[in-house]
């Protein structure tokens, strides 16, 4: 079984310049996750997709993140425009399920942004 | 709000011996912990999943364990080897379904 799939590995960009990130979860899981690990920190929840749906964008700064996931497989992370403090490791993740105690969220190799 | 701390940071240790890695949460109403691993610019490795209903997992040397009243996990890695060496990541979820991750602990496992 394939794992999830990101690409870019690596993005160096100026700030207030445009980037987006892509993602391919596993085949069969309905539930998406992208993350934010800037260095030294554990990874925090950017957004969450079940199927079609946003279930969970509280901590996505909206001013300047955007993110959709079509058809209820690929997603893409967009930052428009990008400061100095977005540089981080973005991981996307995906689940079978929603949510429930049995729920293992399995996680891609993650795209570094450097913000210059 | 959840907090996930990890103990220690970090962690230098000779080949062959056995160590314990602790994690705890402030919130004890959590679905599932799972411990990953990660390795210098990689992704994370899901090591275990321990279901709120279960008190430890097992797989080959490492064994995670789970008291949820106590809101403590600890990781448990026997005969330690230098390909264990990366940074161990604890993670919990709550009723949002994501996981709320501790800052890990930075393992290095000398020859």
């Amino acid at each position: 079984e394939a794992g999830v799939a990101q690409s870019p590995r690596y993005k160096i960009i100026e700030k207030r310049q445009s980037v987006a990130f892509w993602c391919n979860p596993i085949s069969g899981h309905a539930t998406l996750y992208w993350y934010q690990q800037i260095l030294g920190q554990g990874p925090k929840l950017l957004i969450q997709f079940q199927n079609n749906g946003v279930v969970d964008d509280s901590q996505l700064p909206k001013d300047r993140f955007s993110a959709e996931r079509l058809k209820g497989v690929d997603s893409t992370l967009k930052i428009q425009p990008a400061k100095l403090e977005d540089s981080a490791v973005y991981l996307c993740a995906s689940s079978r399920f929603g949510g429930g105690s049995y729920n293992e969220q399995f996680f891609g190799p993650g795209t570094r942004l450097t913000v210059l | 709000k959840q907090e996930v701390t990890q103990i220690p940071a970090a962690l230098s240790v000779p080949e062959g011996e056995n160590l314990v890695l602790n994690c705890s949460f402030t919130d004890s109403a959590i679905y599932n912990l799972q411990w990953f691993r990660q390795d210098p610019g990689k992704g994370l490795t899901s090591l275990l999943l321990i279901q709120s209903s279960q008190r430890e997992q097992t797989s080959g040397r490492l064994n995670a364990s789970l008291d949820k009243s106590s809101g403590r996990s600890t990781l448990y890695i026997a005969a330690s080897q230098p390909g264990d060496s990366a940074t161990y990541l604890c993670a919990v979820v709550n009723s949002g379904y994501a996981l709320n991750f501790g800052k890990g602990t930075s393992l290095l496992v000398t020859p």
